[in-house]
């Protein structure tokens, strides 16, 4: 298997555009994760799926924050407009049955000018 | 979940074995104990994991004392390729989620 999927790696925009990311999880996996990692606030969970279903979205900042996962094999998250606080790396991962044994991806290094 | 205490850096040399210590004074019976690890612009990777006994793996070995307030990670034989920022998080088996801590930076020297 691939492991978790994400892309973009990198992506440099401008403060008031909209910035999508895209995850893939592991197949046969139930659960996805969207982690947030910065250098002030570490690793926060921002939202997670189970079965496509959105469980737990505390975690996401403010309205400007959405993500979807419309079939089992993607998820996006989608910041708009984006504002330079939003600058973080941000991490996708997937899990079984709800296992804490949490799969990772490479993560998406997000820069808003 | 029960909140951890972990120091934030320390060293080992190569070669000899690294013993993480992490504190979790409130941890409750349901509560199990996870490391993580996170390599240098890399996602987290999982290591092991236990509830009451202690546990070993291809990777590393996890000891918990019997009042299970605190627990040892173990990387037997530490590599250059260990150094990382390692995570102690305690988890009820009925959440989902993990909460992540600031960690452990181990530094393996040569």
């Amino acid at each position: 298997d691939a492991g978790v999927i994400q892309s973009p790696r990198h992506e440099v925009t401008e403060m008031g555009q909209e910035v999508t990311l895209r995850c893939k999880p592991i197949s046969g996996h139930d659960y996805l994760f969207w982690y947030r990692q910065t250098m002030m606030r570490g690793l926060e969970l921002l939202i997670y799926f189970n079965n496509n279903v959105p469980i737990d979205d505390s975690g996401m900042p403010e309205d400007r924050f959405s993500a979807k996962m419309p079939n089992a094999s993607f998820s996006t998250l989608k910041i708009q407009p984006s504002e330079p606080r939003d600058s973080a790396v941000y991490f996708c991962a997937s899990s079984t049955q709800g296992k804490g044994e949490q799969f990772f991806g490479p993560g998406t290094r997000l820069t808003v000018l | 979940d029960a909140k951890t205490t972990q120091p934030p850096s320390m060293d080992c040399a190569e070669g000899r074995a690294a013993n993480l210590p992490c504190n979790h004074s409130t941890i409750s019976g349901n509560e199990y104990v996870y490391w993580y690890r996170q390599i240098h612009s890399q996602g987290p990777q999982y290591i092991i994991h236990g509830l009451k006994n202690n546990e070993t793996n291809e990777m590393a070995s996890l000891i918990i004392t019997e009042d299970r307030k605190s627990s040892t990670l173990i990387l037997p034989h530490a590599t250059l390729r260990d150094t990382a920022v390692y995570y102690c998080i305690v988890r009820s088996g009925s959440a989902r989620q993990l909460t992540f801590g600031s960690g452990t930076q181990l530094t393996v020297l040569p």
